[in-house]
Parts: structure tokens; C-alpha cells; sequence
């Protein structure tokens, strides 16, 4: 089975300008979370959809916003771009349990 | 408020050697322990994970033990390799499946040959 895979896997932007990143979970998987690493701050969830759902929202501004579509692809959106939003984010797809597996992640720098 | 706690932030062993990683978490209700190895440019690849009804799980080389009463958990590595160095990140989730993971701060490890 193709793992997770995360479009594009860098991406150079200035400050206040929207970024869209895509996501394609592994087959058969209709869960998808975001998650944004940082060095200073770690890994930090950001969002799970479910079914086109979101379930799930982490603690972030409402700036970072996501959807899933019916084939279970998810795209995360932020707009308005700071400095502080350079980082890795990295996308995980899970059957409907636990068991999360990751992406590649995309690289985003904020110039 | 960093709901589980990883230490050591680095850590070097020999090869051979064991390597321990440590975690602890506050939140009684996370009932999913997860660890995740990280290469550099890589996303984190699940390695092994544990259920609070047992105390020990074993996969390989690499072993998990909890502790419920303490609400710690460990990961060891066993006949470390310098293929094994990476970044380890522990992780909990919460009951009734939800997806979101709280991650530990990772451990940085390198084996020396």
C-alpha cells in the first residue's frame, strides 16, 4: 500500500500571503489529522476530519482552517502568514483507530 | 501545559548498549502510548505502541514498559545501532478514539559505532 503522501514537500512564502498544503491518506483510511513541528514547540496537533468532518481542533488561531473531501484528500489552509508559522506540517491518516501513520510533511518558510 | 513529559532531551549510547528513553503523563484518561522514530527530513514512523492493560510490550529489539500507577512509560532499545540514531517522540491519546496525539519533546539519540 502507498504510505501518506504531502504536497508540495517545500514551500517558500512571504509574510501575509495564504499557503494551501494537500494531503492523500494511505487507502482506505478516512481519518486524517494535521500536525505542525516546530523546533521550540514540538509536534502540535492542529486538526482531524473524519468523513469530511472535523472532529477534532487543536489550539491554534483561526487563521490555519482544513477540509477533506469524499475521497478522504485533505488540504489545510493559513492565511495571513507570520514568521512563526515556518515549520514542518505533517499530515497522518488512521483506519478509524489510534494508530496514526505520518507523512512526509511539508516544509513551509515565511520569509 | 505540556501534558507528557520526555527526558533525556539527548542521549548517546555505544553500539550494543541500551538505550532508555523516558515518559510521563499527567492525564488519566489517555488510554493509547505510541513511540515515533524520526530521521532527519522524514516524517515520524510508528515504531511500537501499548495499551494501559498490559505492562509490557515487546517488538524486536525494542521493548515498552508502563506503569500505570506512576503514569510512566519507557522505550527501550536493546543492542543499540547507529542505524537507530534518530529522534524518538513519545505520545498519548485520548479514550473513545479520538485521533489527537500529545506529543512528547523528542530524544535525540545517537548511537556511536
Amino acid at each position: 500500500k502507498a504510505g501518506v503522501t504531502q504536497t508540495p514537500r517545500y514551500l517558500i512564502k512571504t509574510r501575509g500571503q495564504q499557503v494551501t498544503l494537500s494531503c492523500s491518506p494511505i487507502s482506505g483510511h478516512r481519518s486524517v489529522s494535521w500536525y505542525q513541528q516546530t523546533p521550540g514547540q514540538g509536534l502540535q496537533f492542529l486538526f482531524e476530519y473524519f468523513s469530511e468532518t472535523q472532529r477534532n481542533k487543536g489550539n491554534f488561531p483561526g487563521r490555519f482552517s482544513g477540509r477533506q473531501f469524499s475521497n478522504s484528500r485533505s488540504e489545510m489552509n493559513v492565511s495571513t502568514l507570520e514568521l512563526g508559522d515556518s515549520a514542518l506540517y505533517l499530515c497522518a491518516s488512521s483506519p478509524t483507530g489510534d494508530t496514526q501513520y505520518f507523512g512526509p510533511g511539508t516544509r513551509l518558510t515565511v520569509l | 501545559q505540556q501534558q507528557v513529559k520526555q527526558s533525556p532531551q539527548s542521549l548517546i549510547v555505544q553500539k550494543g548498549g541500551i538505550s532508555i528513553i523516558n515518559c510521563a503523563y499527567e492525564n488519566t484518561a489517555f488510554d493509547y502510548f505510541p513511540w515515533y522514530q524520526q530521521f532527519p527530513g522524514k516524517g515520524p514512523a510508528l515504531l511500537i505502541a501499548i495499551r494501559p492493560d498490559v505492562s509490557e510490550k515487546k517488538e524486536g529489539r525494542f521493548t515498552i514498559s508502563f506503569n500505570k500507577s506512576a503514569k510512566q512509560f519507557s522505550l527501550h532499545i536493546m543492542d543499540s545501532q547507529p542505524g537507530d540514531s534518530a529522534t524518538y517522540f513519545c505520545a498519548a491519546s485520548l479514550q473513545g478514539g479520538s485521533e489527537k496525539l500529545v506529543f512528547g519533546k523528542g530524544t535525540k539519540l545517537t548511537v556511536n559505532p
